[in-house]
């Protein structure tokens, strides 16, 4: 069964500074990876989507994958209070659905 | 992104009835559409997917009968929960997938009472 793991939280920063959050993933044929941020009562949004090793950088968020180690993170500059959320990794695979799986998403915390 | 309209947003029903959720891609083609449930604090779970014209895939201990889905179009999915219980309540959110990202429905708070 495919599995993707992050720690719940809450990860409480405190304004201004660097929030990191974690991914792993147990299935090497994934393919294509998203964090995507939810507000409480709300429908998850797309933050950042990454497909090959390395970091990927839009704005003041950085997505980071390791494929070799089945890890995926995202890193948050400048957090604002306003960037407390759940924040959901998914992945895909190649199969002919492309079906998402979700993490059960991290609690960030962004204190004023 | 692409636009995706879910409704409706809230619904109340009684125990017994049953409930229709539409989901529509607005200026996209989706030729398949997730449709998840979410508990509080919980995160996602698939209860299904759908291709347009063919029948949905149903996650392990989601029943068919009971959450009928329809992808007519490339446009359109329907979720019906039928003879809704307490215990069906929950976040429904839609997501039609294209190329290779999922996009989300507002979602719909279900509450049986």
């Amino acid at each position: 069964q495919k599995e993707v793991e992050q720690n719940s939280g809450p990860l409480s920063v405190p304004e201004g500074a660097i929030a990191s959050l974690n991914c792993t993933y147990s299935d090497r044929v994934s393919q294509s990876f998203f964090w995507y941020r939810q507000y409480s009562g709300k429908s998850p949004e797309l933050i950042m989507s990454i497909y090959s090793n390395g970091d990927k950088e839009d704005g003041r968020f950085t997505a980071q994958l390791n494929k070799a180690s089945q890890y995926v993170s995202l890193l948050i500059r400048d957090s604002q209070p306003s960037d407390s959320a759940t924040y959901l990794c998914a992945v895909t695979d190649p199969g002919g659905y492309q079906k998402v799986t979700f993490g059960t998403g991290t609690k960030l915390q962004v204190i004023p | 992104g692409a636009v995706v309209s879910q409704h409706p947003s809230r619904v109340i029903c009684k125990s017994g009835t049953s409930v229709k959720i539409e989901c529509r891609s607005l200026d996209f083609q989706a030729t398949t559409m997730f449709w998840y449930r979410q508990f509080p604090k919980k995160s996602l779970m698939l209860m299904a997917t759908s291709n347009e014209g063919s029948k949905a895939t149903y996650e392990q201990g989601v029943e068919k009968d009971k959450f009928l889905i329809n992808h007519a179009s490339l446009t359109l999915s329907t979720l019906t929960v039928t003879s809704a219980h307490p215990e069906d309540s929950s976040f429904y959110i839609c997501s039609p997938f294209m190329n290779t990202e999922a996009f989300f429905g507002q979602g719909t708070r279900l509450t049986v009472v």
